[in-house]
């Protein structure tokens, strides 16, 4: 029973570059999250997608895209990384008016 | 704009006294309220929920509080382990909009 599954785990980039981060669930859940956490600032929501087919901006979007490819995997996209971006990134998914389940993270380091 | 707060940074208890954190929240439409506890390298865990209907919910050593008049919730822990030292987190969702505070780190004392 996987839960939510994130990769990578590490990933070190340099200014400009782009990359994919993954999430996928098993649990047949409606609501996929995309959140970042650095110190201070506890969790903020970059997108959600309340189903398959929709996403919806959150608290900090700018730099971000994210794909809702199916109810299953939820993508999150830099296009040209910042620092600024070097964060932890958690998925999370819901069924919906429930607690979210997240992912172990993402340690993304932009230099 | 940060729409849930956790005004206190971090809150130190001596083992087998009471815990207790608080949440403030500023959107009037957030309609479920949850407690998560989070350890270092790892993705946050559901601690406790509550709904907007409701003002109190009890899990074992847990309570959650809801005030929907002062907009603010409050995580009561009795009595506070060594184990239940973490980060706690607590968030608030409005249809599948769901916002965190920037948490509170418990150290519980043996």
């Amino acid at each position: 029973n996987a839960g939510v599954t994130q990769t990578p785990k590490f990933q070190v980039l340099k200014t400009g570059q782009s990359m994919t981060l993954q999430c996928a669930q098993d649990m047949n859940h409606n609501s996929m999250y995309w959140y970042r956490q650095d110190p201070g600032m506890g969790l903020r929501l970059i997108y959600y997608s309340a189903s398959e087919g929709t996403t919806d901006k959150g608290e900090v979007p700018n730099g971000y895209n994210v794909s809702r490819l199916n109810k299953r995997e939820f993508s999150l996209r830099l296009e040209s990384a910042a620092p600024s971006q070097t964060s932890v990134y958690f998925c999370a998914s819901t069924p919906g008016f429930a607690e979210a389940f997240f992912g172990q993270g993402t340690r993304l380091t932009v230099v | 704009d940060q729409q849930v707060k956790q005004n206190s940074p971090s809150l130190s208890v001596q083992e087998g006294r009471i815990s207790i954190l608080n949440c403030d929240y500023t959107n009037s439409m957030f309609d479920y309220f949850l407690w998560y506890k989070k350890y270092p390298a790892e993705g946050p865990t559901f601690l406790i929920s509550i709904s907007s209907i409701k003002d109190k919910n009890e899990d074992g050593r847990f309570t959650v509080f809801l005030n929907k008049s002062a907009k603010h919730l409050s995580l009561h822990i009795v009595p506070s382990q060594p184990g239940d030292s973490a980060v706690y987190f607590c968030a608030a969702s409005e249809d599948n909009d769901m916002r965190f505070g920037a948490g509170t780190r418990l150290t519980v004392k043996p």
